[in-house]
């Protein structure tokens, strides 16, 4: 069965340090691909989604993801994390026309 | 813009109640989903619905029912509520990809 995992519950960084959040897959082919944020009391907005082509993709808010067939992963990366990045982050896959199944999501804490 | 409202933001209803959420979509998407979310365990799939007075079962869909009478109005019916439905509820809506989610109903039953 297909599956996302996010090995991250809760990660912790100080602002300005980089930031990589993980997330792995499991599917025979390769599915799209997408990051979502969630603020707190929001709902869930995109960040950058992945269908073919260039395996590094930029999202918005200076977020960026390389997708690694090999590795089965999808890991969400940001070179300086900003007090406002504080939120949850849930990776997502798509079979190719199927529904989308969410990762457990990772809950990020950034430290002034 | 895509927008997707969630008629409530919070609820707080009584078990055994009938409990209605409604999401409406102004993107004539034609495919909308309820998402419940709990701590730990992620976005699981209640319903979709890909038309109108279409429907099919999410990951979840005991205790639930949809109805989609309309193209931009998907509602989530809880036919009596109990208290492990107590949850966020996510709706969203798409034509191809990615999702657009609304901001969420927290429900609470007692």
């Amino acid at each position: 069965a297909q599956s996302v995992t996010q090995p991250d519950i809760h990660i912790t960084v100080s602002e300005g340090a980089s930031l990589e959040l993980r997330c792995n897959y499991s599917y025979g082919a390769t599915p799209y691909l997408f990051w979502y944020v969630q603020s707190p009391g929001q709902g869930l907005q995109l960040l950058l989604k992945y269908f073919s082509g260039d395996t590094l993709v930029q999202g918005i808010k200076g977020f960026e993801a390389e997708f690694k067939r090999s590795q089965s992963s999808f890991n969400l990366r940001k070179p300086s994390v900003h007090w406002s990045d504080a939120a949850e982050y849930f990776c997502a896959v798509a079979p190719q026309g199927g529904k989308l199944i969410f990762g457990q999501g990772t809950e990020l804490s950034v430290k002034p | 813009d895509v927008k997707v409202t969630q008629s409530s933001r919070y609820l707080v209803k009584r078990t055994g109640e009938k409990v209605f959420l409604e999401c409406v979509q102004d993107m004539d998407h034609e495919n909308m989903f309820w998402y419940r979310q709990d701590p730990g365990l992620g976005l699981r799939l209640i319903y979709f619905s890909y038309d109108v007075k279409m429907k099919e079962k999410g990951d979840i869909p005991e205790g639930y029912s949809v109805s989609r009478e309309k193209k931009e109005r998907f509602s989530l019916i809880l036919e009596s509520a109990s208290t492990n439905q107590t949850s966020m509820y996510l709706c969203a809506s798409t034509e191809n990809s990615p999702l657009h989610f609304g901001n969420g109903t927290r429900l609470t039953v007692t």
